[in-house]
């Protein structure tokens, strides 16, 4: 069965730092990958998805992941970070873009 | 549109009841799923409608039940509610295997 594994339940960075928040996965077939991010008391929004095309995949709100088969990591980064990140990322798997295993998640604090 | 929507957004319950929760698809969308997300954790996949037919189910007990209607509304159903049941429940809608979108969620407090 597939699964994802997030590294750190916790991340803090400064405003203006690059975000790296870490996502492992475990496939027996080739996955679908998405990061979605979380605001207080609201539901899911999709941040990107890999569907074995690119790679690199580049997302909404300059974030931007890159699958590496040969290490199953799928992390997410953004290059310079904004007080409008902080919020929670999690981290899914999927085998028909359906069935989504997601992971624990992850908080992002950004200090000003 | 009016994107995902649930209701109700919060609601309490003591243990032994049973609740309805509900869910109206984005505008175009014919597939629901539904997640338990208890407090701290990811989501929980517990199961998909497609054509009023449960098409998939996670790993959850018999007491959650579900439904969907010929408009693809949705209701999840719990019986024999358990504190654990205490969870956000959100309702992801979807064009057949395509993008899921997520509503806000109903927040469950079971006494």
């Amino acid at each position: 069965a597939q699964s994802v594994t997030q590294l750190g339940s916790h991340v803090s960075v400064s405003e203006g730092a690059l975000v790296l928040l870490r996502c492992n996965y475990s496939s027996s077939v080739p996955p679908y990958l998405f990061w979605y991010v979380q605001y207080p008391n609201q539901g899911l929004q999709l941040l990107l998805k890999y569907t074995s095309a690119a790679t690199l995949v580049k997302g909404i709100n300059g974030f931007e992941a890159e699958f590496k088969k040969s290490e199953t990591s799928f992390h997410l980064t953004k290059p310079s970070a904004h007080m409008s990140d902080a919020a929670e990322y999690f981290c899914a798997v999927s085998l028909n873009n359906n069935d989504m295993r997601f992971g624990a998640g992850t908080r992002l604090t950004v200090k000003p | 549109d009016a994107g995902v929507t649930q209701s109700p957004t919060h609601l309490i319950k003591t243990r032994g009841q049973q609740v309805t929760l509900r869910c109206s698809p984005k505008s175009g969308h014919d597939t629901v799923s539904w997640y338990q997300q208890a407090l701290g954790q990811g989501p929980q996949f517990i199961f998909q409608y497609y054509e009023e037919e449960e098409r998939q189910r996670g790993n959850f007990p018999d007491r959650f039940s579900g439904h969907q209607f010929p408009n693809y509304s949705s209701e999840l159903n719990v019986n024999a509610l358990l504190l654990g049941d205490s969870a956000l429940y959100l309702c992801a809608s979807s064009w057949e295997y395509n993008e899921q979108f997520f509503g806000p969620g109903t927040r469950l407090t079971v006494l």
